[in-house]
């Protein structure tokens, strides 16, 4: 099946400074990518649809300019927390569809210290 | 928007008995998908229901999607200490999924 990575696994960052996560697909083309964030204990929370070659869009709630996105090519879409918090810790998964099935990355554990 | 819920959150059971979550969503869904994710781990696709009425099996597994394809349930019989985790799941609208909460599952031996 498709193959979704992403970089890096784990990250722990000072607070005030910018985290960078990437997505890739790995053998597919994806126009589309889902960003979601998972607190801990807590369910997959949909943050924005990076769109290849436009603006994401973003969910309710979800400051654009904090979770800077950028879909630059058809297999790679990244997603930059700047200034980042301690309350912005959480695990970070892109997902991309193809048809009805969405195929996950393996997740970015972020930790705001 | 798109609402999905799904109970109970926790179910702690001892191995050998069965274990069932239910998940309803406030508008009708395109297919209904179920993952399980283990501690520290991330979501594993476990299946997808299509069709209205569908049921699926995976060995110890039963998945089931309403006629109004605004519920779904998965049923384990018989759990085993290596069903422990949590099961979430996710409606598809057609757009982006949308994650119930989860079900937390414990298994003693």
């Amino acid at each position: 099946g498709a193959v979704v990575s992403q970089h890096p696994s784990r990250v722990i960052c000072k607070s005030g400074t910018s985290v960078k996560i990437e997505c890739r697909s790995l053998d597919f083309q994806a126009t589309t990518m889902f960003w979601y964030r998972q607190f801990p204990k807590q369910s997959l929370m949909l943050m924005a649809t990076s769109n290849e070659g436009s603006k994401a869009t973003y969910e309710q709630g979800v400051e654009k300019d904090k979770f800077l996105i950028n879909h630059a090519s058809l297999t790679l879409s990244t997603l930059t927390v700047t200034s980042a918090h301690p309350e912005d810790s959480s695990f970070y998964i892109c997902t991309s569809k193809i048809g009805d099935t969405q195929y996950f990355g393996p997740g970015t554990r972020l930790t705001v210290l | 928007g798109q609402q999905v819920m799904q109970i109970p959150q926790y179910q702690h059971v001892q191995e050998g008995e069965d274990f069932t979550t239910y998940c309803n969503s406030s508008t009708t869904l395109s297919n209904i998908q179920w993952y399980k994710q283990r501690p520290g781990g991330h979501p594993v696709f476990l299946i997808q229901l299509v069709k209205s009425g569908e049921v699926k099996k995976q060995k110890r597994l039963t998945f089931q999607f309403g006629e109004a394809k605004k519920n779904s349930s998965l049923h384990i019989t018989a759990t085993q200490t290596t069903d422990v985790g949590t099961y979430f799941c996710a409606g598809d609208s057609g757009y982006a999924l949308n994650f119930g909460k989860g079900t937390s599952l414990l298994v003693t031996p």
